[in-house]
């Protein structure tokens, strides 16, 4: 089964319009951690914000929230007042602290387009 | 600037040939990793190591060895390439904090033909 999942492959949102990238996880740990990143073309992997499992407030970074509904298992990004320079790819991705590699398990991905 | 820096930035291969993959980062971070990325899939996890000295393997490890010798350098192997390991190359490496982040570098785009 899928970790994580983003069923959204291309989203479109206007200019200064806010828009939300779904994504939902699947784990049996109590202690997990989820994250969002950032792929513009140029290609380099930037993190945008955490939420800890155990946080009871939802994540907030500048533009970027993350709305954490932990019974729903979904943890989908918030980017508000869409800019250009937001068109890129988002991969959401989840770390289980019971695992030994402490690495992360990504989506697919969302490519989203702000139109101007 | 700190951070993690990759070699090469692109490389094409011909099939058969060893390649090694260089990943060096200076912010003394304990675990580092390698991820290959292909269109439809996400990253994928390699191989990781948690500190130096010690190595494991991730999801898709078959044709790729690693090597910690210390903090800073994570060399990827490819001992013979095949066509599909032709793939966008990730390394990382994790701070050791509450918050876990893992800081990504540049990539390497390696074509194998």
């Amino acid at each position: 089964a899928q970790k994580i999942t983003q069923t959204q492959p291309g989203m479109f949102v206007q200019e200064k319009e806010a828009v939300t990238l779904d994504c939902t996880y699947d784990t049996s740990d109590q202690s997990y951690g989820l994250f969002w990143y950032k792929q513009p073309s140029s290609g380099e992997m930037i993190f945008l914000i955490y939420q800890g499992s155990y946080d009871e407030q939802n994540a907030t970074e500048g533009r970027y929230s993350l709305n954490f509904q932990k019974a729903r298992k979904s943890a989908n990004l918030v980017i508000s007042a869409s800019q250009l320079g937001d068109s890129a790819m988002y991969f959401c991705a989840m770390r289980e602290r019971s695992t030994g590699a402490n690495n992360l398990f990504f989506g697919t991905g969302t490519r989203l387009t702000v139109i101007p | 600037i700190a951070g993690i820096t990759q070699a090469p930035t692109s490389q094409i291969l011909a099939a058969g040939r060893r390649m090694t993959l260089r990943c060096t980062q200076d912010m003394r971070h304990n675990a580092m990793y390698w991820y290959r990325q292909d269109l439809g899939l996400g990253l994928r996890l390699i191989h990781y190591s948690n500190t130096a000295g010690t190595t494991g393997k991730g999801e898709v490890p078959d044709g790729y060895s690693v090597s910690r010798a210390n903090t800073d350098d994570f060399p990827l192997t490819l001992a013979s390439a095949v066509p599909s390991q032709t793939s966008v190359y990730f390394c990382a490496s994790r701070r050791d904090s509450a918050i876990d982040t893992q800081y990504f570098g540049p990539g390497t785009r390696l074509t194998v033909l």
